[in-house]
């Protein structure tokens, strides 16, 4: 099974740290999106790729995070400096998102990263 | 408002029972509708998926879609301890938009 992969799985570290998380996308998938999900907020969109080109990253707090894809393997969210409330767990999906194809747009998601800022 | 909203839960129906899962959501242009579950301590997997009005069944599952009243529910039915989980209704405009999802429903099956 195609699957997506993500790494770390958790990380615990001190707030002001630099934190990167990193994800391999399926292969064939044109489109990568980041989730963070906590137990207050649910499921909430930082930011998405297609083809490598960011789409939207509306959802990032900006001072702190950023959101790369430097090839079509391997997408990056980086949070510098990290602080207790970004404590969370990041997932990362990806997807085959086709225009004016019904279904297209179902994603995958990876196993997600656990962060906890102390 | 949020885009995509779902009843608080947690919900708790006994084991043989239906479960009706509820989500409205606001943008009146959405096309794409889904239903996640995600297990504790695990990521979402898909369920199910709608694009039309109606009702669409797969086994015990059946998700029903009204754009009219931006409301789409999710039944289960013969419920199962293995269902208990939190189910996710998610939305995107196109195939091709974003997918954004709902706070979730906690769904326990009591045997």
């Amino acid at each position: 099974d195609a699957r997506v992969t993500q790494t770390p799985r958790h990380k615990v570290t001190e707030m002001g740290q630099e934190v990167t998380m990193r994800c391999q996308p399926i292969l064939g998938h044109n489109t990568v999106f980041w989730y963070r999900q906590t137990m207050m907020q649910g499921l909430e969109l930082l930011a998405y790729f297609r083809n490598r080109a960011p789409l939207d990253d509306s959802g990032m707090p900006k001072d702190r995070f950023s959101a790369e894809m430097p090839d079509a393997t391997l997408a990056t969210l980086k949070i510098q400096p990290s602080e207790p409330r970004d404590s969370a767990v990041y997932f990362c999906a990806s997807g085959l998102l086709l225009l004016g194809v019904p279904g297209a747009n179902v994603l995958t998601f990876g196993a997600g990263s656990r962060l906890t800022v102390l | 408002q949020k885009e995509v909203e779902q009843n608080s839960g947690p919900l708790s129906v006994p084991e043989g029972a239906i479960a009706s899962l509820n989500c409205t959501y606001s943008d009146r242009v959405s096309q794409s509708f889904f239903w996640y579950r995600q297990y504790s301590g695990k990521s979402p997997e898909l369920i199910m998926s709608i694009y039309s009005n109606g009702d669409k069944e797969d086994g015990r599952f059946t998700a029903q879609l009204n754009k009219a009243s931006q409301y789409v529910s999710l039944l289960i039915r013969d419920s199962q301890p293995s269902d208990s989980a939190t189910y996710l209704c998610a939305v995107a405009k196109t195939s091709y938009d974003k997918v954004i999802f709902g706070p979730g429903t906690s769904l326990s099956v009591i045997p």
